[in-house]
């Protein structure tokens, strides 16, 4: 079975400061990782996604990520914050036919002027 | 916009009774996945239909079923409501039954009173 965790359901981080929110899965076989947003009110819409390759995945809105698989993580990065970038952060592993996700609890990013 | 729209966007339900909530896609999807989203918990995955059939399910009990039409729209329903069903229910839709680019409706929020 596959599970998603994701440590720390509210972040909180100045404008310009470094965005780290975290995630760690548990599969019995090579996952395929992703990130989502979710603004209020608003579906998820996909930040970024490791299927094979590099390891270090860029995404939309400057985010990236790094797949660590002897530390089963996968964290998603900003260096520098926006205030645009509050919402709600959901990280997600899917089977390798991609017809079962499972996401995480996610975490919400409130962005301090 | 994804084009991918849900309805009705609110409903209040009694428990005991039955639902049909709808998604479609304007693009032609032809993969669609269907998640229930608790209050402060991440989406949890349903079921999902490609070409009109179940091509994968998750730990979800039998009273939630659903279609697909050949239009590639679909409706998820769920019978003998239960109070803990009251969630946002999202859909999202994919091209291919093995596709990681889902796209998410805005959902519906039920209530079960």
């Amino acid at each position: 079975a596959q599970s998603v965790t994701q440590l720390g359901s509210h972040v909180s981080v100045s404008e310009g400061a470094l965005v780290l929110l975290r995630c760690n899965y548990s599969s019995s076989v090579p996952p395929y990782l992703f990130w989502y947003v979710q603004y209020p009110n608003q579906g998820l819409q996909l930040l970024l996604k490791y299927t094979t390759g590099a390891t270090l995945v860029k995404g939309i809105n400057g985010f990236e990520a790094e797949f660590k698989k002897s530390e089963t993580s996968f964290h998603l990065t900003k260096p520098s914050a926006h205030m645009s970038d509050a919402a709600e952060y959901f990280c997600a592993v899917s089977d390798v036919n991609f017809n079962k996700f499972y996401f995480g609890s996610g975490t919400k990013l409130n962005v301090k002027p | 916009e994804t084009g991918v729209t849900q309805s009705p966007t609110h409903l209040i339900k009694t428990r005991g009774q039955q639902v049909t909530l709808r998604c479609s896609s304007q693009s032609g999807h032809n993969t669609v996945s269907w998640y229930q989203q608790a209050l402060g918990q991440g989406p949890q995955f349903i079921f999902q239909y490609y070409r009109e059939e179940e091509n994968g399910r998750g730990n979800f009990p039998p009273r939630f079923s659903g279609l697909q039409f050949p239009n590639y729209s679909s409706e998820l329903n769920v019978n003998a409501l239960e109070l803990d069903d009251s969630a946002l229910y999202l859909c999202a839709t994919a091209w291919g039954g093995g596709s990681y680019e889902q796209y998410f409706g805005p959902g519906t929020r039920l209530t079960v009173t």
